[in-house]
């Protein structure tokens, strides 16, 4: 089955420094790679997501990375500010079957 | 939109009470999952439906646990005998087929305290 590896398990940043958070995966079929924010007390929310014919997407101050042949994506947040502190999942998955998730990276943005 | 509603959003019972967590997807979602969050085992898939039947239960840590979805809109877990190392949040997610998104909208989450 699919694995998915994701580094580091805590980030602290200085409010308005870039934060970067990387996953690999195992399954080369795997092909939707979506990025979870998780805030204190709640699910998991949809951040960003990347599919596999795509290397790169923006959203205003997030952005996703994707390398197919080294089986690896990275969620980048630039000019963090101190509501940006959560926990990221990333995941990997084939269109809408289920979804693996990596362990998770406490991220801490200082004001 | 509601959303994905779960309840209870707490639970503590004693060892070998049976627990029922609750579920109600997005409606049109053809997609349910439910996923189990500890410290230790981050986010584990524990089964996931699609329109209604179980296409993989092998996230299912004992036969104690048992998941089912009678019609479209309602899926409960249970947990019969409850232990004090099921205790996690429990999230329920749902989702829509397609090429277009595979995006999960998940619950609030039920949190499950096993005394």
């Amino acid at each position: 089955g699919e694995n998915v590896e994701q580094h580091p398990s805590t980030l602290s940043v200085q409010e308005g420094d870039s934060a970067v958070i990387k996953c690999t995966y195992s399954d080369s079929a795997s092909n939707y790679f979506p990025w979870y924010k998780q805030e204190l007390g709640k699910g998991p929310q949809l951040i960003i997501d990347i599919r596999s014919n795509v290397g790169e997407k923006k959203d205003q101050r997030i952005a996703v990375t994707l390398n197919k042949t080294a089986k690896h994506f990275s969620l980048h947040i630039t000019e963090t500010q101190p509501e940006d502190s959560a926990v990221y999942f990333c995941a990997a998955s084939r269109n809408a079957g289920k979804s693996t998730f990596g362990d998770g990276t406490t991220l801490t943005v200082k004001p | 939109d509601a959303g994905v509603i779960q309840s209870p959003r707490h639970e503590v019972t004693e060892m070998g009470q049976e627990v029922t967590l609750r579920c109600k997807p997005i409606s049109g979602h053809d997609y349910l999952f439910w996923y189990r969050q500890t410290m230790m085992r981050g986010l584990e898939l524990l089964i996931y439906f699609n329109n209604n039947v179980p296409i993989d239960d092998s996230g299912m840590p004992e036969d104690r646990f048992s998941a089912k979805m009678p019609n479209a809109s309602f899926s409960t877990l249970k947990i019969q005998p409850s232990e004090p190392r099921d205790s996690a949040v429990y999230f329920c997610a749902s989702s829509l087929a397609g090429v277009v998104t595979g995006e999960l909208f998940f619950g609030e989450g039920s949190r499950l305290t096993v005394l």
